[in-house]
């Protein structure tokens, strides 16, 4: 079974700064998929950015990147020029590769991120 | 598009009562979940369902039951609600070589 584990309950920033989220999972799987979800007040689930297990380049969304230590199997989520519209939860997840369908989802218990004017 | 609409979007059940969570998605995807989240554990699979006519339990699947008897359609029904289920539930759906899942706006319910 898979575990992700998120460390950090609750993190706040100054606007503009940048912040970094920590991630990180257990599995004996080789191939699979990691994702940080934005969860704001509203309570949707955003999809922040996506990471394949078999890429070594580190995934960037705009403002959004990680870094992606398969070794070390940690995945940390970088927000740079932080807005306050970044406050939200925020969730790590782990997705094995998919053999036949698709796949669940196991997620962190989540971050709270606070930015502050 | 509407993508994942889920009905209600919050409920007060008394203990004991049954309640059916709609879940209606129009991407054609083949993949359906539900999750429910719950402070400080994150969200959790309930049950899932790989294509229409199929289901299998996921990680806390007691005291729900789903069905799939078509593509966009996903209720979660609770027959005999428990205080313990008062959480925030999600409906998700994905399909496609990239496995996103995309989620409905969620439903609240209180058991009392």
């Amino acid at each position: 079974a898979q575990t992700v584990t998120q460390s950090q309950p609750e993190m706040s920033v100054q606007e503009a700064e940048t912040v970094t989220l920590s991630c990180t999972y257990d599995t004996s799987e080789n191939n699979y998929y990691l994702f940080w979800y934005k969860q704001p007040p509203s309570r949707q689930m955003i999809l922040v950015i996506r990471q394949e297990a078999y890429k070594q380049q580190n995934a960037t969304e705009n403002r959004f990147s990680v870094n992606f230590q398969k070794a070390a199997k940690s995945f940390s989520l970088k927000i740079s020029d932080s807005q306050l519209g970044d406050t939200a939860m925020y969730f790590c997840a782990f997705m094995k590769h998919p053999n036949f369908g698709n796949e669940k989802l196991t997620f962190g218990t989540g971050t709270r991120l606070t930015i502050i004017p | 598009t509407a993508g994942i609409t889920q009905a209600p979007t919050s409920q007060i059940l008394a203990a004991g009562r049954s309640m059916t969570l709609r879940c209606t998605q129009d991407m054609r995807h083949n993949a359906m979940y539900w999750y429910r989240q719950d402070l400080g554990l994150g969200l959790r699979l309930i049950h899932y369902s790989n294509t229409a006519g199929t289901t299998g339990k996921g990680e806390v699947p007691d005291g729900y039951s789903v069905s799939r008897a078509n593509t966009d359609d996903f209720p979660l029904t609770l027959a005999s609600a428990v205080p313990s289920q008062t959480s925030v539930y999600f409906c998700a759906s994905s399909a496609g070589e990239r496995n996103e899942q995309f989620f409905g706006p969620g439903t609240r319910l209180t058991v009392l």
